[in-house]
């Protein structure tokens, strides 16, 4: 199974700043990856696919790059309802898709 | 607007089978796979298995004992049994579907969600 690992697992920040999470994988998975946002007692929504296009009515604030092992999701500008629960998620080598363990991002 | 809805027993008993269902509502099963994934309380989220329309399945090789999947395209729905259940398999429950999604590169996206339901795992 190709392991995914995200860090930091928590991160605290303010409205305006800008934030990296940066996700690794245990193999080269091309371009593969996914990223999901997840509020407490809601289902994880789509965010970016292809490790960089942006999911339908996501706004422009939230980008993604990398390729191979390493990935990032930025926001350039954090808003009050950015404060949530973010996942990566690889589809390069299935089954079993993997997801990251989380990256908890706070105010 | 395609809409998912999971539903079943809130508690099950050790050593009993655990079985959900996903109804689907604004749309039609065909041509995308289904799937099931779960998130233990405060952790992360961990792929169960799928099901095509057609009826194939694949499964998590660490719960591929105990998975079954299967599909009711003339009821818009697909299930979940799991069996042997210990409290390891408490979890939120949630039917996901894939898309594949993409320009020249096109991936597996879990795209529409459910809003999950909790099991819990006890006698």
């Amino acid at each position: 199974d190709i392991q995914m690992t995200q860090s930091p697992s928590s991160l605290s920040a303010s409205v305006g700043d800008r934030v990296t999470i940066t996700c690794r994988a245990s193999q080269s998975i091309s371009s593969y990856l996914n990223w999901y946002q997840q509020k407490p007692g809601k289902a994880p929504e789509l965010l970016i696919y292809v490790a960089s296009s942006l999911q339908s009515g996501v706004p422009s604030r939230f980008s993604g790059s990398g390729s191979g092992t390493d990935f990032t999701l930025t926001i350039s500008s954090l808003q009050p309802e950015d404060f949530a629960t973010y996942y990566c998620q690889q589809s390069y080598s299935v089954p079993p898709y993997t997801f990251g363990q989380g990256t908890k991002l706070e105010i | 607007q395609v809409q998912l809805q999971e539903s079943g027993p809130g508690l099950v008993k050790p050593s009993e089978t655990l079985s959900l269902t996903c109804t689907v509502s604004g749309g039609s099963l065909s041509s995308y796979y289904w799937t099931w994934i779960r998130q233990p309380p405060g952790k992360g989220l961990e792929w169960i298995g799928y099901v095509y329309y057609s009826g194939t399945t694949d499964y998590n090789p660490s719960l591929k004992s105990r998975v079954t999947i299967s599909v009711d395209t003339s009821k818009k729905q697909f299930s979940l049994k799991l069996n042997s259940v210990s409290a390891a398999d408490t979890a939120v429950y949630f039917c996901p579907r894939i898309t594949l999604i993409g320009e020249e590169i096109k991936v597996d996206a879990f795209d529409i969600w459910g809003q999950g339901t909790m099991v819990t795992v006890s006698s």
